[in-house]
C-alpha cells in the first residue's frame, strides 16, 4: 500500500534560521512526488513536482530534492510569510489516475 | 489565467440533508479530482472525472457521488449527511488524466454538518 510520512509534524524557526522538512514514501513505482503549501482555510498551492531520484528544483527560498525513499524541502533563511503547512504527495504505478496519496503535512511557523 | 473556483465557499447543513458542491476547473483542464480534508485523516481522495466519465473512486460510501459536464465543470453530491462529513472539500484540476500531471487545487468548500 502506498504511504507517505512527513516529519516533523510541526517546526518552529526564527527568521533566517534554515532547516529541512522530510517526506518519506513507500510506493510501487514512483511516477511523481508533489510538494504543496497550504495556508489556513485555503486550498493547497502547488510548489514542485519531482519525477526521479537525484532531481532538484528551486523556487525563491525553497529547494526540493528527491531520493529513492524520501524527499526533502529545504528552506533557506525563512521569513514569517513562509509560515504554512507544507504537504507532500505521491503518485505511484499502483495508484489510480488523479489519486494523489498525501502525507499529514508539516506545520511551519517562522517567528520574526 | 483564472484558477480553480469552488462554490459555495461555506455551507452549514443538518444531519440527514443532502448537499451539492460545484467546481470549475482551470480553463483547458479536462480532469477534475475531489478530495476530503479533515484534521484527523488529512487529504483523502474521493473520485476523479475525465471527459465526463468517472475514472477512479476512493474508499468512500455510496452517499458520495459526483459528475462532470461537457465543459469540464464538476459537481459532487453528498446525501444523507452525517456529522463526520464535516470537512473541507477540495477540488483539483489537471490538464489531462495522466498520472504525472500536476493537480491545481481550488480554495475548497467548508461543510459543517450540525
Amino acid at each position: 500500500e502506498d504511504q507517505v510520512t512527513q516529519s516533523p509534524e510541526a517546526l518552529r524557526l526564527q527568521e533566517g534560521e534554515s532547516s529541512s522538512l522530510n517526506c518519506s514514501y513507500t510506493v510501487s513505482g514512483l511516477r511523481g512526488l508533489f510538494w504543496y503549501r497550504q495556508d489556513p482555510g485555503k486550498g493547497p498551492e502547488f510548489l514542485f513536482t519531482l519525477y526521479s531520484a537525484g532531481e532538484e528544483k528551486e523556487k525563491e527560498r525553497l529547494k526540493a530534492t528527491l531520493t529513492k525513499k524520501e524527499s526533502f524541502l529545504h528552506i533557506t533563511a525563512p521569513k514569517p510569510e513562509d509560515s504554512a503547512t507544507y504537504l507532500c504527495a505521491v503518485q505511484g504505478n499502483g495508484g489510480s489516475q488523479g489519486n494523489l496519496i498525501f502525507g499529514k503535512g508539516t506545520k511551519l511557523s517562522v517567528k520574526p | 489565467k483564472a484558477g480553480v473556483t469552488q462554490t459555495p465557499r461555506y455551507l452549514i447543513k443538518t444531519r440527514g440533508q443532502q448537499v451539492t458542491l460545484s467546481c470549475s476547473p482551470i480553463s483547458g483542464h479536462r480532469s477534475v479530482s475531489w478530495y476530503q480534508q479533515t484534521p484527523g485523516q488529512g487529504l483523502q481522495f474521493l473520485f476523479e472525472y475525465f471527459s465526463e466519465t468517472q475514472r477512479n473512486k476512493g474508499n468512500f460510501p455510496g452517499r458520495f457521488s459526483g459528475r462532470q459536464f461537457s465543459n469540464s465543470r464538476s459537481e459532487m453530491n453528498v446525501s444523507t449527511l452525517e456529522l463526520g462529513d464535516s470537512a473541507l472539500y477540495l477540488c483539483a484540476s489537471s490538464l489531462t488524466s495522466r498520472v504525472t500531471d500536476t493537480q491545481y487545487f481550488g480554495p475548497g468548500t467548508r461543510l459543517t454538518v450540525l
